[in-house]
């Protein structure tokens, strides 16, 4: 019973890089999405899906882009990373069945 | 979606019930009130949600006052495991709006203590 699950756990990566964070989920979800965390604040939406091939933007979108393929997987792609994006990142998974939203359990990203 | 008011922190003695209260005073009347909370940095857990029925899950229960504009989740019988950062959403709910965009304010933290 995997739920959601996010991939690495913790990268370290140097200013300009680019890097893919995955996320997969194994409960047939259509909405996907992926938040930032940073320091003693709140979750912010950067990006989220309403199923496969449909994408937007959320509340920080810029410096990131996402794809969505199939239903499982929603990859978010940082194409030059910044400091500013140090954070952690989580994923989300939910379904027009369901109220609550399931969370991957983070990666932290440190960009230098 | 609606802006929501938590206290920044609160304390609770172990066994006894936590009350935390949250302010929505601009909610509407199709937005619901959900409740997660986050331990020690991990991902966000769902808790409770409602619309204008008190509600209790296995979990907590969930008092929202008659013109919706607060409302309080209650632990009965809080457990040092249940420190956290406890957050209050308001939005359009129902069975899509949840799961695909939430907005996380700061939250309460709370710490049970021994």
């Amino acid at each position: 019973n995997a739920g959601v699950t996010q991939t690495p756990k913790f990268q370290v990566l140097k200013t300009g890089q680019s890097m893919t964070l995955q996320c997969a989920q194994d409960m047939n979800h259509e909405y996907m999405s992926w938040y930032r965390q940073d320091p003693g604040m709140g979750l912010r939406l950067i990006h989220y899906s309403v199923g496969a091939g449909i994408t937007d933007q959320g509340e920080v979108p810029n410096g990131y882009n996402v794809s969505r393929s199939t239903t499982e997987d929603f990859p978010l792609r940082l194409l030059s990373a910044a400091p500013s994006q140090t954070s952690v990142y989580f994923c989300a998974s939910g379904s027009v069945g369901r109220t609550e939203a399931f969370f991957g359990q983070g990666t932290r990203l440190t960009v230098v | 979606d609606a802006k929501t008011t938590q206290p920044t922190s609160m304390d609770c003695a172990e066994g006894r019930a936590a009350n935390l209260p949250c302010n929505h005073s601009t909610i509407s009347g199709n937005e619901y009130v959900y409740w997660y909370r986050q331990i020690h940095s991990q991902g966000p857990q769902y808790i409770i949600h409602g619309l204008k029925n008190n509600e209790t899950n296995e979990m907590a229960s969930l008092i929202i006052t008659e013109d919706r504009k607060s409302s309080t989740l209650i632990l009965p019988h809080a457990t040092l495991r249940d420190t956290a950062v406890y957050y209050c959403i308001v939005r359009v709910g129902g069975s899509s709006g949840s799961a695909r965009q939430l907005t996380f304010g700061s939250g309460t933290q709370l710490t049970v203590l021994p």
